[in-house]
């Protein structure tokens, strides 16, 4: 069963706009939760993380938020740029050695 | 920049080949890992392995095997590949194990047997 799930799998913004992508959990002893951007033929690429003891973490124009207490987690992109267009993967750490990814979610931002 | 490189990008083999991946990183990471990635299904982990000649397993290690014999270097292993073994392949590396642990992956390897 599926314990990262990105149940968007796709989203179209404006370039400019925010987008908002979206992360649901279930197990409650993830200690740590990761996004990564993927570019077509090209592995994944780290992108930003959060700690499970932080409801916040930002870097240039994304923003992760962590809600705990509804095990939802989402990446904010402000302001969506061209670039951004790719497949997000959510993922979500159990002590380190275990990694579990969602789906994806394929990100176009229109110019 | 790390750099984590796959032997082949596409690669097709037919049911009941032996079949070899092999992942090589050059940042000196201890940890490195194989996923497989299906439409609908994320990326699953394989294999893991936190030193040479050490491994774990992961979700869903039936039908493989990994080998490090080499702190560099991290080779998937299909004993007998099966049609349901048709997938895309990512190796990836880290420099330690906890879960900020960012790790740093290959462009991909597709597999399609037949």
């Amino acid at each position: 069963d599926q314990q990262v799930k990105q149940n968007s799998p796709s989203l179209s913004v404006q370039e400019g706009r925010i987008s908002i992508l979206n992360c649901d959990y279930t197990n409650s002893m993830f200690d740590y939760f990761l996004w990564y951007k993927k570019y077509p033929a090209e592995g994944p690429t780290f992108l930003i993380s959060i700690s499970s003891i932080k409801d916040k973490n930002e870097d240039g124009r994304f923003t992760v938020f962590l809600n705990k207490s509804a095990k939802h987690l989402s990446l904010h992109i402000v302001p969506s740029q061209p670039g951004d267009s790719a497949v997000y993967f959510c993922a979500a750490s159990l002590t380190g050695n275990q990694f579990y990814f969602g789906t994806g979610t394929s990100l176009t931002v229109i110019p | 920049d790390v750099k984590v490189t796959q032997s082949s990008r596409y690669l097709v083999k037919r049911t009941g080949e032996k079949v070899f991946l092999e992942c090589v990183q050059d940042m000196d990471h201890e940890n490195m890992f194989w996923y497989r990635q299906d439409p609908g299904l994320g990326l699953r982990l394989i294999y893991f392995s936190y030193d040479v000649k050490m491994k774990e397993k992961g979700d869903i290690p039936e039908g493989y095997s990994v080998s490090r014999e080499k702190k560099e270097r991290f080779s998937l292993i299909l004993e007998s590949a099966s049609t349901n073994q048709t997938s895309m392949y990512l190796c990836a590396s880290s420099l330690w194990l906890a879960g900020d642990g960012e790790q740093y992956f290959g462009p991909g390897t597709r597999l399609t047997v037949t």
